[in-house]
């Protein structure tokens, strides 16, 4: 495609339940970012991928927050057993990787609201 | 780990030129980048400095960098309405091989 897409892009859930959001990044980039930003703040980290390395899952805030990146492709952010203060727009960003211009292309982000 | 730094808020006349700071802590950091986030959107690049420059200008923006310090501004020149935005300053971390985002610094133009 010619951006990064994500969806849904409106989430509405009930606390408690298990959420999944997806993230198509722009074909052949290898790195692929998962941010979260709450009403009015800036961009707080969640994970990072990058080819085949291990992720960087050093900004999750819990254990119920995971994410996977299938094929070095499509990624999949889980938030387990969601809680109010989960509710922000989650961005995800893809980038062509580590040499050169390292600039990361954003989507427009899933909204979600956990009542 | 890697941080930086960046004031939250700049409030400016329309017409004056804007200056917005960020600090960051990885001397290694290779491209710098500025991103922009307008209200209800997502946020689009901006401009860029490769570390190995100490200026860059482009229509009304300048970017200095000063690598000693680790510190990064971006300018615009006469700021309009329509710059009402939020600007992020996003180092390239050699270190931790990966962009590192500022909270962001919300600029507000008034008449």
């Amino acid at each position: 495609g010619a951006g990064v897409s994500q969806s849904p892009s409106n989430k509405v859930t009930e606390k408690g339940k298990d959420v999944e959001l997806r993230c198509d990044p722009i074909s052949g980039h290898t790195a692929l970012y998962w941010y979260r930003q709450s009403l009015g703040q800036g961009l707080e980290f969640l994970i990072y991928f990058q080819g085949n390395s291990a992720p960087d899952k050093s900004g999750l805030p819990s254990d119920r927050f995971s994410a996977e990146r299938t094929g070095g492709s499509v990624s999949t952010l889980t938030i387990q057993r969601t809680q109010q203060e989960d509710s922000a727009v989650y961005l995800c960003a893809s980038s062509p990787g580590t040499g050169g211009v390292t600039e990361a292309f954003f989507g427009q982000g899933t909204r979600l609201t956990v009542v | 780990g890697e941080d930086v730094e960046q004031s939250l808020f700049l409030s400016v006349r329309e017409g004056d030129s804007s200056v917005i700071n960020c600090t960051y802590t990885d001397s290694s950091s290779t491209y710098l980048y500025w991103y922009k986030q307008e209200p209800g959107a997502g946020l689009q690049l901006l401009t860029y400095i490769f570390s190995n420059m100490d200026m860059k200008q482009d229509q009304r923006l300048t970017v200095l960098l000063n690598k000693k310090d680790k510190h990064l501004s971006l300018r615009i020149a006469d700021t309009q309405t329509g710059d009402s935005a939020i600007y992020f300053c996003a180092p390239f971390s050699g270190g931790y091989n990966k962009l590192i985002f500022g909270a962001g610094t919300r600029l507000a133009v008034h008449p």
